[in-house]
């Protein structure tokens, strides 16, 4: 069965830090692009990073510089550090595997496989 | 950035009702549009990929359509289990991705 399971949430304060990990099986996780997406309490799915197959990283601005994403893949994980904690980065955080679609001539990603997510809450 | 905005942002209907819901691009993005469906506490699932792709194992109830900027999500007779959040995902700027508000769909 293909599986991601998060950890390492938990409570902080502003300014701390915390690293989550996501454990995947089931597939070849080398082979696979991931993400890191999360959800705060009553709002919507928001974007927060992307670690490519070659170690590529991408960010959105609002968690650009503070938040470090990573892979090993000896060990089937993702992490994500994340530093410089702010209360709005109190959320629900999803590992989520990326797969794509080969169709008229474009590949189109999507995000097929999410994990149960971890909770990190951001207070003094 | 490329924003989704999708209406309404909550819809009561009925078990057995048709349902559509609709995601508006700020840019065209071709096909590059994706449908999830999330519940409380659960992981959320991929329905529709390409706009109109069906994900294996998702009922044939759900269709998606649209391309440009302008997007429907339609569940074609409502099941008990369908009630839930669901959220369109543009993928024309990926691996940078951003998220519909979201649409709560509840019981009437």
């Amino acid at each position: 069965e293909v599986q991601l399971v998060e950890s390492g949430g938990g409570l902080v304060q502003p300014g701390g830090s915390l690293r989550l990990s996501c454990a995947a099986s089931g597939f070849t996780f080398s082979n696979y692009d991931m993400h890191w997406v999360r959800q705060s309490t009553g709002k919507g799915l928001e974007w927060v990073s992307t670690i490519g197959i070659a170690g590529d990283t991408y960010y959105p601005g609002s968690v650009k510089g503070r938040f470090t994403i990573s892979r090993e893949n000896a060990k089937n994980s993702l992490y994500l550090q994340m530093n410089s904690l702010r209360a709005g980065d109190t959320a629900m955080y999803y590992c989520v595997r990326r797969a794509h679609y080969y169709g008229s001539g474009s590949y189109y990603y999507y995000m097929d496989v999410w994990g149960k997510g971890t909770t990190v809450t951001v207070s003094s | 950035d490329i924003q989704m905005t999708q209406s309404p942002s909550s819809l009561s209907a009925s078990v057995g009702d048709r349902v559509t819901i609709t995601c508006r691009a700020s840019q065209s993005i071709s096909s590059y549009l994706n449908w999830y469906q999330h519940k409380p506490g659960t992981a959320p699932k991929l329905l529709i990929y390409a706009a109109s792709s069906l994900q294996s194992g998702v009922p044939s109830r759900f269709s998606g359509s649209g391309s440009g900027t302008d997007f429907t999500l339609t569940i074609s007779s409502l099941q008990p289990e369908d009630f839930a959040a669901y959220y369109c995902q543009q993928s024309y700027s990926t691996p940078m991705s951003t998220f519909g508000q979201g649409t709560k769909l509840e019981i009437k």
